[in-house]
Order: C-alpha cells, then structure tokens, then sequence
C-alpha cells in the first residue's frame, strides 16, 4: 500500500515550457486535490475532484489544468510555465466520510527560470 | 471569522515544555476539522480529525480538543522534545468537499 504517491520529485522547466505533474492514489479514495505552497502563505487549492470525470477549481486554478479519467490519478498540467508557478505541489486524496482523513502525497518543487 | 487563523504564528520552547495552540475557524456548515504536523521539506502528516463538538483526540503526548459552537480547537503537546519541532497545521471542512488550511503555528523545541 503506497498511499498518495507523485512524480517528478523535482523539476527545472524555462519560462514558456508545459509540464503534467502525476499524482496516484491507491487507496480507492473519491477525493483528490491539487495543492501549492507558498512561502508565508500555507497550502493554496488548486484544483479538486470528486470522483472520475468530475472536476473543479480551487482557490488558484490559473495557469493549469487537470483530468480525472480513473479513480487512482490526478494528473495536474501547467500550460506556458511563470515564474510565479515556482512552488512545492502537494498531491492529496481522502474518503468520501465526514471525519476522513486528507492524505498527501510527498511533493514534487518545481523551479521556473 | 472568515478565515482559519491559527496562533501564536511562532513559539520557542525548552525540552519538557508543555506548550498549546489556537486553530480559529468559522463554526458555520462546518464538518470537520483536521490537524497536520509539517516537518520541513516533508509532506503535511494527518494528527487527528474531529467532527463533533466537544471531541477530544489523543496520540501519545499530543492531545486537541473541539469547540464547533464558538469555533475554535486547542492543540497540546506535553513534554515537548525537540523531534517535535515542526509547524502544526490545522484546517476547516465545511458543507463542501475541500479543506481551508490555517497558515500554521511553527514550533521550535531547544534541548
């Protein structure tokens, strides 16, 4: 049992370029999210999902976008990378129930230069 | 309150402390509230989940508490040593399916 698991673990990409973070979940879990983190700013939402097929914006969805073709992946894609994508992203998957625990992934740091 | 707040933003203590945090949160549609120890270039690690007002959590010299009619939650540690030093992360579940994380309290524990 692997948990939440993303690749790449680390990644350069130049200003202008296009990258898909993979996030899989072996846990059957309806619920994934995508997370970033700032500096001084905690852990942002970027994007969610509910269940195969269904998705929806969080909090910062600007300059990505994801799919939900089966249960265990949650790919996220940055089209045209910013430096302002620099960041850590969080993959993280839960159950469906009120008191579920969210659990996340290890992290993939991108750098955009 | 709007948002989840959480206080002190920092806090120095020495082995052996026993030391509390404060995890404000709005108390309406509430579902849930999740509390996560952050150690540096790490993955946020899952503390507890409460649901109910009054819950009370405990693992080992980590205990929370839940106040869902005034909105707030306590975190305590015991005896704090320095392998517990890390930010402690707590975020709200309302009505919908996502978590509004708090920006954390970082704890540094000296021996």
């Amino acid at each position: 049992n692997a948990g939440v698991t993303q690749t790449p673990k680390f990644r350069i990409l130049k200003i202008g370029q296009s990258m898909t973070l993979q996030c899989t979940q072996d846990m059957n879990h309806n619920y994934m999210y995508w997370y970033r983190q700032d500096p001084g700013m905690g852990l942002k939402l970027i994007y969610y999902s509910v269940g195969a097929g269904i998705t929806d914006k969080g909090e910062v969805p600007n300059g990505y976008n994801v799919s939900r073709s089966t249960t265990e992946d949650f790919p996220l894609r940055l089209e045209l990378a910013a430096p302002s994508q620099t960041s850590v992203y969080f993959c993280a998957s839960s159950g469906t129930g009120r008191g579920e625990t969210q659990y996340f992934g290890p992290g993939t740091r991108l750098l955009v230069l | 309150i709007l948002n989840v707040e959480q206080s002190p933003q920092s806090l120095h203590v020495q082995e052996g402390d026993s030391t509390n945090f404060t995890c404000s949160f709005p108390s309406s549609n509430f579902y849930a509230l999740h509390w996560y120890r952050w150690e540096t270039a790490k993955s946020p690690e899952a503390l507890f989940v409460m649901t109910l007002n009054g819950d009370e959590k405990k693992k080992g010299r980590i205990s929370a508490t839940l106040n869902t009619k005034e909105g707030y939650s306590y975190l305590y540690i015991k005896g704090s040593q320095p392998e517990d030093s890390a930010t402690y992360l707590c975020a709200r579940r309302g009505s919908n399916y996502k978590l509004t994380f708090g920006k954390g309290t970082l704890l540094t524990v000296n021996p």
